[in-house]
């Protein structure tokens, strides 16, 4: 199993930035995935998740609205829109790999992160 | 202010037993499974008890999970020096439409 992410870097207060996350190692339509963020020096936090094949998305309280999280099974690759981003939404933000399909925390895989910076 | 409660600290010496607790609700813990994970400095959490107490191949029987009701607990027995990390609890929150929650984290200092 290996996730890379990409498209973290410096946004601007309101601003957008789209996180892609490419798969491989495994049949990913079969797995639930997830994004994970840990800002500097703080805990983890869940953002948001998606089932195997798209049927459910949640979202954490803190992004609903201005996040939005999708897949693309025919690319083995996931996303993660962020819109509307303040200095509270800077952190490394892991993509996050579920062994099972559904709605779920449990995590057997994770990428390295990339890392999100918002500031003016 | 996380949904589940966990000590922000805890300690002891080589071969001593350590548990870590997370506390929950009905809506968590009370009605969903919990998961445990640790973060060595600078790496990426891993897996270390997933469905309350499973461990993943790979993770020494020296830790285990149990819940019950709406609290968790993750023991370490024969502590060693490259336990110390960050340990996390997660479950399923089942209120606001769904969502998952982790813990604050527990820094455990092997002494």
């Amino acid at each position: 199993v290996h996730l890379v992410e990409s498209g973290g870097g410096l946004a601007r207060p309101g601003g957008s930035l789209r996180l892609s996350c490419a798969a491989s190692g495994f049949i990913f339509s079969n797995n639930a995935m997830m994004w994970v963020r840990q800002a500097p020096g703080k805990g983890l936090e869940w953002v948001a998740g998606v089932s195997g094949k798209s049927v459910t998305t949640d979202y954490a309280a803190s992004v609903k609205g201005r996040f939005i999280i999708s897949r693309d099974n025919s690319k083995n690759t996931l996303y993660l829109q962020m819109t509307s981003l303040t200095a509270a939404d800077t952190a490394l933000y892991y993509c996050a790999r579920s062994p099972f399909s559904g709605r779920t925390v449990t995590i057997d895989n994770w990428g390295q992160g990339t890392l999100v910076t918002v500031s003016s | 202010q996380s949904l589940l409660s966990q000590p922000p600290s805890a300690s002891g010496t080589p071969g001593q037993r350590v548990t870590i607790s997370c506390s929950g609700s009905s809506s968590n813990i009370g009605s969903n499974v919990v998961n445990w994970y640790q973060q060595l400095p600078g790496a990426a959490p891993r897996l270390l008890i997933y469905g309350n107490d499973q461990r993943p191949s790979g993770v020494p029987d020296r830790f285990s999970g149990s819940k019950s009701g709406t609290s968790a607990s993750l023991a370490i027995s024969g502590l060693q020096s490259e336990d110390e990390a960050d340990y996390y609890c997660a479950a399923w929150d089942d209120s606001l439409n769904g969502r998952g929650v982790f813990g604050g984290g527990t820094k455990l200092t092997v002494l």
